[in-house]
């Protein structure tokens, strides 16, 4: 147990429609990062914030944001959502301080139909 | 963006046989990471090496860090079948920024 905890484990919703994912980091973590892993994208960097505040941005669409809350939970929201954006979405915490490894959550398997 | 190159993509294996995965980038990292990870769970690590032409291992693995900071490799020696799974590397910078590697899928087949 990582002890990251990411919410819904499922998801299932139609194009064009919203879901929220939710992210409680490792206790004690202040930084969390948002990954979507797909077949053919491997594990692709979306967001990285650091007590509550955004630190850096990969490859995030426009249709997707993130955002920290003061008790360290975070929650990424996707709209207009595509066929393209099923994926496995994963939310990894870790302790600041250089080279300090990412802890992963079970994440969460989103599908689109 | 930082981007590492993993080969052999899959690899399938006898157990008790020896695999080497290589991990490769164009840019220098702070320190690089081994994850592995299993069907419907998250990336979980292996280890952590940070100086340039650092060894590490653990039990059968061996893990290596290029003088350059900019390479690394896995060594399995006899292969279980536990072993099975998607091996990621991810580089870091001083920012705490991760790029993951393309991934090897190993099958170790009893």
């Amino acid at each position: 147990d990582s002890g990251v905890t990411q919410t819904p484990k499922h998801l299932i919703t139609a194009t064009g429609q919203r879901v929220t994912l939710r992210c409680s980091p490792r206790s004690g973590d202040l930084s969390v990062y948002w990954y979507q892993q797909s077949l053919d994208q491997g594990l692709q960097f979306l967001i990285q914030y650091y007590n509550g505040e955004e630190r850096a941005k990969g490859n995030i669409l426009e249709r997707f944001s993130a955002q920290q809350f003061p008790d360290l939970h975070s929650e990424l929201n996707l709209s207009s959502l595509e066929l393209g954006d099923s994926a496995l979405y994963f939310c990894a915490s870790s302790v600041r301080g250089l080279n300090s490894p990412l802890h992963f959550g079970n994440g969460t398997r989103l599908t689109v139909t | 963006t930082q981007l590492l190159e993993q080969s052999p993509q899959f690899l399938s294996i006898q157990e008790g046989e020896n695999l080497t995965v290589y991990c490769n980038s164009s840019s220098v990292f702070s320190s690089l990471q081994w994850y592995r990870q299993e069907p419907g769970e998250g990336p979980v690590l292996l280890v952590t090496v940070v100086t340039g032409g650092e060894v590490k291992k653990l039990k059968r693995l061996t893990f290596q860090f290029g003088d350059a900071r900019k390479d690394s490799s896995l060594h399995i020696t006899a292969a279980q079948p536990g072993d099975t799974g998607l091996y990621l590397c991810a580089g870091s910078n001083t920012g705490n920024q991760f790029y993951f590697g393309t991934g090897t899928s190993l099958t170790v087949i009893p």
